[in-house]
């Protein structure tokens, strides 16, 4: 596809319960971005890869959270032990350039509901 | 922490009306990006300004970026349901790819 993919669209979970986030970036770009997006608020930084290292991870909110990006391609957001706060909008941008402010292109999100 | 405040939060108007949202920080940032998000899609980039005082026009929107950097708005003329949707300000500081979004600004616009 032409643009960044996520999946799941939808994630119902138990507390307590793990979960996997994937993101399928554009073709070629080097960044990779996670933010989560809680119900009335702006996307929150969470973490960023360039290629397969992972540059800064300063908005990951607890070590629960975890994400790789192995192969310099598709990324996963792993939350482990989810808890109710976790629920929200995970969204995954790529743009094309290294660590400057090229256009961010995001995905349609996956929205996690932790019961 | 840099923090940007949006306003107003919710905004509902009818066709054709004109309408500003404000953008504003304490902190200064090196550009500034406009996004507009619809219900169950990403953010979707509209502009970037970068200078002090600089406006950019993109049709019926107008956005200008404050002499300090702290702030920006968004001006659109002739507003129409098609620009119904969740408009978001984010600041990139230093470290140039980290963006700092605001809570945003839903505008409605009635036929």
């Amino acid at each position: 596809g032409a643009g960044v993919s996520q999946s799941p669209r939808y994630k119902v979970a138990k507390r307590g319960q793990d979960v996997a986030l994937r993101c399928d970036p554009i073709s070629g770009h080097v960044s990779l971005f996670w933010y989560q997006q809680a119900l009335g608020q702006g996307p929150e930084f969470l973490t960023y890869f360039q290629n397969e290292a992972q540059l800064d991870k300063s908005g990951l909110p607890s070590d629960r959270f975890f994400a790789e990006r192995p192969e310099g391609s598709v990324s996963t957001l792993k939350i482990q032990r989810t808890q109710q706060e976790d629920s929200a909008v995970y969204l995954c941008a790529s743009s094309l350039g290294g660590p400057r402010l090229d256009e961010q292109f995001f995905g349609p999100g996956t929205r996690l509901t932790v019961l | 922490t840099q923090l940007l405040e949006q306003s107003p939060q919710f905004l509902s108007i009818q066709e054709g009306e004109n309408l500003t949202v404000y953008c504003n920080s304490s902190s200064v940032f090196s550009s500034l990006q406009w996004y507009r998000q619809e219900p169950g899609e990403g953010p979707v980039l509209l502009v970037t300004v970068v200078t002090g005082g600089e406006v950019k026009k993109l049709k019926r929107l107008t956005f200008q970026f404050g002499d300090a950097r702290k702030d920006s708005s968004l001006h659109i003329t002739a507003a129409q349901p098609g620009d119904t949707g969740l408009y978001l300000c984010a600041g990139a500081g230093g470290s140039n790819y980290k963006l700092t979004f605001g809570k945003g600004t839903l505008l409605t616009v009635n036929p």
